[in-house]
């Protein structure tokens, strides 16, 4: 158990709705990132945040957006939603200054 | 633009034996190197991490090397066992606090 928290574990959607996926990190850890898994793409980086402020974006789609409230936790908002974005979304938080990420178990979304 | 590649197809090896498995890279300079396990359906579990300046790194049956000139890491498995069976990924990060590049992974079977 990493002691990183993401509900809710499984989702099931339709194109075109708005879902969101919600991150707990580990005690004492400021730094949020989100990852999405396909099975073609593999691990892709989206979003990190520190300590509720925006730090970095990566493949993310407009349609595509987070936040970090002041209890730490995420949230990612994903809108207008299409089929190719069912995924694993992973979350996994850090350290200040950590090197090692660790991940949640992970929110699978499916989009018919 | 930066690729990382692993050996996209399943190692299968016989238990006992040891498993090398490849990261290369190229257009980066990673100030580390991490290697994860990931089981399916569940999220990457950190095992390893070596830095730049590190040739080789070792825990329990797991080593590590990393050789900056040939943008190259090889992580061996020593006396693996039908529950070292997972897909192993290689994740690379320009300095601490950054969002983690990661390879596809490969699969690895331990077979009795």
């Amino acid at each position: 158990d990493s002691g990183v928290t993401q509900t809710p574990k499984h989702l099931i959607t339709a194109t075109g709705q708005r879902v969101t996926l919600r991150c707990s990190p580990r005690s004492g850890d400021l730094s949020v990132y989100w990852y999405q898994q396909s099975l073609d793409q593999g691990l892709q980086f989206l979003i990190q945040y520190y300590n509720g402020e925006e730090r970095a974006k990566g493949n993310i789609l407009e349609r595509f957006s987070a936040q970090q409230f002041p209890d730490l936790h995420s949230e990612l908002n994903l809108s207008s939603l299409e089929l190719g974005d069912s995924a694993l979304y992973f979350c996994a938080s850090a350290r200040e200054g950590g090197e090692t990420q660790y991940f949640g178990p992970g929110t699978r979304l499916l989009v018919l | 633009s930066q690729k990382i590649e692993q050996n996209s197809e399943a190692l299968n090896i016989q238990e006992g034996k040891t498993a090398t498995l490849t990261c290369n890279y190229t257009n980066y300079s990673p100030a580390y190197l991490q290697w994860y396990r990931q089981d399916p359906g569940r999220g990457p579990v950190f095992l390893l991490l070596i830095r730049e300046n590190e040739k080789e790194k070792r825990k329990e049956r797991l080593k590590v090397t990393f050789d900056t000139t040939l943008k190259q890491s090889l992580f061996h498995i020593t006396a693996s066992q039908p529950a070292d069976s997972a897909t192993y990924l290689c994740a690379l990060a320009p300095g601490s606090g950054y969002a983690l590049n990661f390879g596809k992974g490969t699969s690895l079977l331990v077979t009795p």
